[in-house]
């Protein structure tokens, strides 16, 4: 049964950088999509960012102040997955979680479709920014 | 803002059954993209519940179900359990821009 380790450090301050690491346990690296999501304090699902094994990235690209800011890595040979944001403020504050993505692309009569989706979720890290 | 529009809160008693809905252009949930919803319950992490519409991974009570028309989807709950209060979220994908997994705003349910 496949499980997602991460960790990384609580607390910063404004204009330090968040990095976070994701591990992966009991499965395949190949094949999926690895995905860093936040949720602030009361809020809602912020989607950040994913890697490919193939090293592929994409960003949200609806939050350009984030998408300025973070870099997603792995490390094929440690079944890992890291994500960094610089300059962090307080509005960074949230819960981060990294997810294991499926993705699929299909073909059929009426056309193509689309099935992406998270299956496997980290426990999450809670970021704390503040002077 | 969400590009998925979800209800804030919804509410229902023991027993009964309630549906949440989850709202987006069709861009967002086109006929070429499946929705998907997740459960989170009080200081927990996210957890799938529904993916392609309608189907439910292991482990997940066949109370739980998901429809789909259009550009619109629901998560519907049968008979309603006090363990089921929690946020749900929808989800879905846009290919444009390369590539955006995006989520509804998230609908509280309270068991009363």
């Amino acid at each position: 049964q496949v499980q997602l380790q991460q960790w990384g450090a609580g607390l910063l301050k404004p204009s330090e950088t968040l990095s976070l690491t994701c591990a992966v346990h009991g499965g395949s690296f190949s094949g999926y999509s690895w995905n860093w999501i936040r949720q602030p304090p009361g809020k809602g699902l912020e989607w950040i960012g994913a890697i490919k094994h193939s090293g592929s990235t994409n960003y949200n690209p609806y939050n350009p102040s984030l998408k300025s800011r973070v870099t997603i890595s792995i490390d094929t040979s440690k079944n890992q997955f890291s994500l960094s944001l610089t300059s962090v403020n307080a509005a960074d504050t949230a819960v981060y979680y990294c997810a294991r993505g499926i993705t699929i692309f299909g073909i059929v009569v009426t056309g193509t479709y689309y099935s992406y989706y998270m299956d496997v979720w980290g426990k999450g890290t809670t970021v704390t920014v503040s002077s | 803002q969400s590009v998925l529009t979800q209800p804030p809160s919804v509410s229902g008693a023991p027993g009964q059954r309630v549906t949440i809905s989850c709202t987006g252009s069709s861009s967002y949930i086109g006929a070429d993209s499946h929705v998907h919803w997740y459960q989170q319950l009080p200081g927990t992490a996210p957890r799938l519940l529904i993916y392609d519409n309608t189907n439910r991974p292991s482990g997940v009570p066949d109370r739980f179900s998901g429809s789909k028309s259009g550009t619109s989807a629901s998560l519907a709950i049968t008979g309603l359990q006090a363990e089921d209060e929690a946020d749900y979220y929808c989800q879905s994908y846009d290919s444009s821009l390369g590539g955006y997994w995006m989520f509804g705003g998230g609908t509280k349910l309270t068991v009363l």
